[in-house]
C-alpha cells in the first residue's frame, strides 16, 4: 500500500494567497521528490530532497524535509493562475515492489 | 530529444478486445516505468523495469504484461481488457534509483 501520505488533498485559494500541502511517511525516507501535473498533463519533476532538514526555494516556491526525514511540505507564496495542477510527493517504496510510491496527490486551484 | 513518447495518444476498446501500449525513451535511462493514473488519484505502479532484460511486478499487475524489448522501448500489454482498466497510462523513464523521472505525455484507454 501506499508509504506517503498527503494532504490535503484539495485546496482552493484566491490568486495571491499562500498554498501549502504536506506529505507524511510512518517510515524514515532516503529521499523525497516532488511533482507537479498540470490539468490535462503529465506529472513534471520539480525537486529531489536527500538531506533532514533540508530547505530549496524555486522562486515562489519552497520545499522543505523534515529533521526525521518523515516527512516534507511545499509552500508556495503568492499563489497565481499559473500554479494550478496537482502536486506529488514520491518517496522510496520499502518494499520489492518498485522503486518510488507517489502520494496521493493535492490538487491547486486558483480563484483570479 | 524527445524524451518519452508514448503511442497511441488515445484508445478505446471493446471488453475482450487486446492491445499494446508503446513506450520509447532517448535520454539512454537504464529504469523504465508504467503507471495507471484514475481520475482524482494518484499514480500506481503497474510493472517497472530496473534494467533491460529485467522486469518486475508493481503494485497493480493484474491484467497487464510488459515487455522491455530494448534499452529504449518497454511495452505494455493488456490481453483482455476490462472496463476497470479505463485509465490515464503513463510510461516514464529514469537514469537510475530515485533520481528524477521523465513522464510520456499519457494513453488515455477507454474500455467500453
Amino acid at each position: 500500500g501506499q508509504q506517503v501520505m498527503q494532504i490535503p488533498q484539495y485546496q482552493h485559494v484566491q490568486e495571491g494567497e499562500d498554498f501549502t500541502t504536506y506529505c507524511n511517511s510512518s517510515t524514515t525516507l532516503s529521499n523525497i521528490q516532488w511533482y507537479k501535473q498540470r490539468p490535462g498533463g503529465h506529472p513534471v519533476f520539480l525537486i529531489q530532497l536527500v538531506k533532514s532538514g533540508e530547505v530549496k526555494k524555486q522562486k515562489r516556491l519552497t520545499f522543505q524535509f523534515g529533521e526525521a526525514k518523515k516527512n516534507s511540505s511545499l509552500h508556495i507564496t503568492a499563489t497565481q493562475t499559473t500554479d494550478v495542477g496537482t502536486y506529488f510527493c514520491a518517496g522510496p517504496r520499502n518494499t520489492n515492489a518498485g522503486k518510488s510510491t507517489f502520494g496521493d496527490g493535492t490538487t491547486l486551484t486558483v480563484k483570479p | 530529444n524527445a524524451g518519452v513518447t508514448q503511442t497511441p495518444k488515445f484508445q478505446v476498446l471493446k471488453t475482450g478486445q487486446s492491445m499494446t501500449l508503446q513506450c520509447a525513451q532517448d535520454m539512454n535511462h537504464n529504469s523504465m516505468y508504467w503507471y495507471r493514473q484514475d481520475p482524482g488519484m494518484g499514480l500506481r505502479l503497474i510493472y517497472y523495469s530496473a534494467s533491460e532484460g529485467t522486469t518486475d511486478k508493481g503494485e497493480v499487475p493484474n491484467g497487464y504484461n510488459v515487455s522491455r524489448l530494448n534499452k529504449r522501448e518497454f511495452s505494455l500489454r493488456l490481453e483482455s481488457a476490462a472496463p476497470s482498466q479505463t485509465s490515464v497510462y503513463f510510461c516514464a523513464s529514469e537514469l537510475s534509483s530515485y533520481n528524477e523521472q521523465f513522464f510520456g505525455p499519457g494513453t488515455r484507454l477507454t474500455v467500453l
